[in-house]
């Protein structure tokens, strides 16, 4: 089955600064790869996403790039806020519609 | 901006009672699916439900869990006889698409004693 590895599993950053986080992933025919962010108690929302067809996209701090031959992306958020400290996980999709989920990022963000 | 809702938001029940979880979809979206999540760990995928049956299934989804859409709107997962390792909080998704975003509901808490 598909096989889904994220790191780090935490990440601790000053305000201002940059993250990223990296996704792998095994199923060569995943072609949709989205990012989660989810706040205590909360379900998953989905802040960004990208299709094979692209290697990168940006929206406002955030911003996702795709290596299908290396078979990863990564998530990168520049200018981070408090309001950004969050658990986050990658899920790509492969032919079936399950996402199959990461294991998770816990991004703290230091004032 | 439509959302996808869930009820009740906390369920505790005594092990091996069957249980009903409740989810209204976004209005227009085709695809429906269920998730869960034990405490501390990543979200796993239970089913998929597409044109009015299973379009996939985990290994978790055994014959204890049932999924319905009784009517238009409501989208429900049945456990039949719950276990104490049932406990989790239990998410609905929804999406327009086979291969589209999913929309995640707020969850409900599923505690099994």
């Amino acid at each position: 089955g598909e096989n889904v590895e994220q790191h780090p599993s935490t990440l601790s950053v000053q305000e201002g600064d940059s993250a990223v986080i990296k996704c792998t992933y095994s199923d060569s025919a995943s072609n949709y790869f989205p990012w989660y962010k989810q706040e205590l108690g909360k379900g998953p929302q989905l802040i960004i996403d990208i299709r094979s067809n692209v290697g990168e996209k940006k929206d406002q701090r955030i911003a996702v790039t795709l290596n299908k031959t290396a078979k990863h992306f990564s998530l990168h958020i520049t200018e981070t806020q408090p309001e950004d400290s969050a658990v986050y996980f990658c899920a790509p999709q492969g032919g079936a519609q399950k996402l199959v989920f990461g294991q998770g990022t816990r991004l703290t963000i230091n004032p | 901006e439509p959302e996808v809702t869930q009820t009740p938001s906390h369920q505790v029940t005594q092990m091996g009672q069957e249980v009903i979880l409740r989810c209204v979809p976004i209005s227009n979206h085709l695809y429906f699916y269920w998730y869960r999540q034990i405490l501390g760990q990543k979200v796993e995928f239970l089913v998929s439900f597409y044109n009015n049956e299973i379009s996939e299934k985990s290994e978790i989804f055994d014959d204890q869990f049932s999924v319905e859409r009784p009517d238009g709107s409501n989208f429900t997962l049945k456990i039949r006889s719950t276990k104490l390792e049932d406990s989790a909080m239990y998410f609905c998704a929804s999406s327009p698409g086979g291969v589209e975003t999913q929309y995640f509901g707020p969850g409900t808490r599923l505690l099994v004693l």
